[in-house]
C-alpha cells in the first residue's frame, strides 16, 4: 500500500533563508508525487508534481523537489523563504490504479519568521 | 473564473439535521472528489465519482450519501448529523490521475 511520510510536523524559518520540509514515500509501484499548500482558511494549492519524468521538479513560487527513489524520499526546497510561504504543506502520493485517489501525508506547518 | 467551487463556505447545525453540500466545477474535469479534513488536518478521501459513476467510496458512514447529476456536479448530502461529522470537506476535481487535483475552498461544517 501507499503511504507518505512527513518528517517534521512543524519548521520554522527566517525571511530569506532556505527551506526544507521532508518527506518519504511507500510505495509498490513507481509512484506519482505531489506537494500542495494550504493557507490558513484556503483550500489547497497544487506546488508541484512528479510523474516519473524530470526528478528535479520545479513548481510554483519558487519551491522544488527532487524525487530520489534510492532514499525513497521527495523533499521540498526554497532557496529563500518569504513571508507569504507561511502554510500548511501537504506530500501526497497517488494510488496506482485509474481511481485517482490520493493519499496525503500528516502536513508540516511552516513558519517564516521575519 | 474556472475553478471548483464549493457552497456553503460555512454550515452550522444541529445533531441530527440533514444537510447537503454542493460542488461544480467548470474545467471539464471527467473525476470529482470529496475528501474531509479532520481538526489536526488530516485530509482522507471519501468518495469519487468519475463520469456520474461512483468508483471510490471509502468506509464511510451511510449517512454520507454523493450524487452526481452530471459530470460537473457532485454534492455530498449528510443524514442525522454527528458531532464528529464537524471538519472542513473539500471538494476537488481533476482530468486524470497524473495531474493532481484542484481543490474547492471548503466547506467548514460545526455541528452543535
Amino acid at each position: 500500500a501507499q503511504s507518505v511520510t512527513q518528517l517534521d510536523s512543524h519548521v520554522s524559518v527566517s525571511e530569506g533563508t532556505p527551506v526544507l520540509l521532508r518527506c518519504n514515500y511507500s510505495s509498490s509501484y513507481s509512484p506519482s508525487l505531489f506537494w500542495y499548500v494550504q493557507h490558513p482558511n484556503k483550500g489547497l494549492q497544487l506546488l508541484l508534481k512528479y510523474t516519473s519524468a524530470a526528478t528535479l521538479v520545479k513548481g510554483i513560487n519558487g519551491f522544488e523537489a527532487e524525487f530520489k527513489k534510492s532514499e525513497t524520499s521527495f523533499h521540498l526546497t526554497k532557496p529563500s523563504a518569504h513571508m507569504s510561504d507561511a502554510a500548511e504543506y501537504f506530500c501526497v502520493v497517488s494510488e496506482p490504479s485509474n481511481t485517482g485517489k490520493l493519499i496525503f501525508g500528516q502536513g508540516t506547518t511552516l513558519q517564516v519568521k521575519p | 473564473d474556472t475553478a471548483v467551487s464549493q457552497t456553503p463556505k460555512y454550515l452550522v447545525t444541529q445533531m441530527g439535521n440533514d444537510k447537503s453540500i454542493k460542488c461544480e466545477q467548470n474545467l471539464g474535469h471527467d473525476t470529482m472528489y470529496w475528501y474531509k479534513q479532520d481538526s489536526k488536518k488530516f485530509l482522507k478521501i471519501m468518495f469519487s465519482y468519475n463520469n456520474k459513476e461512483l468508483i471510490i467510496n471509502e468506509t464511510v458512514p451511510n449517512r454520507f450519501s454523493p450524487k452526481s447529476p452530471d459530470k460537473a456536479h457532485l454534492n455530498l448530502h449528510i443524514n442525522s448529523l454527528e458531532l464528529g461529522d464537524s471538519a472542513v470537506y473539500f471538494c476537488a476535481s481533476s482530468p486524470s490521475i497524473a495531474d493532481g487535483y484542484t481543490f474547492g475552498s471548503g466547506t467548514r461544517l460545526t455541528v452543535v
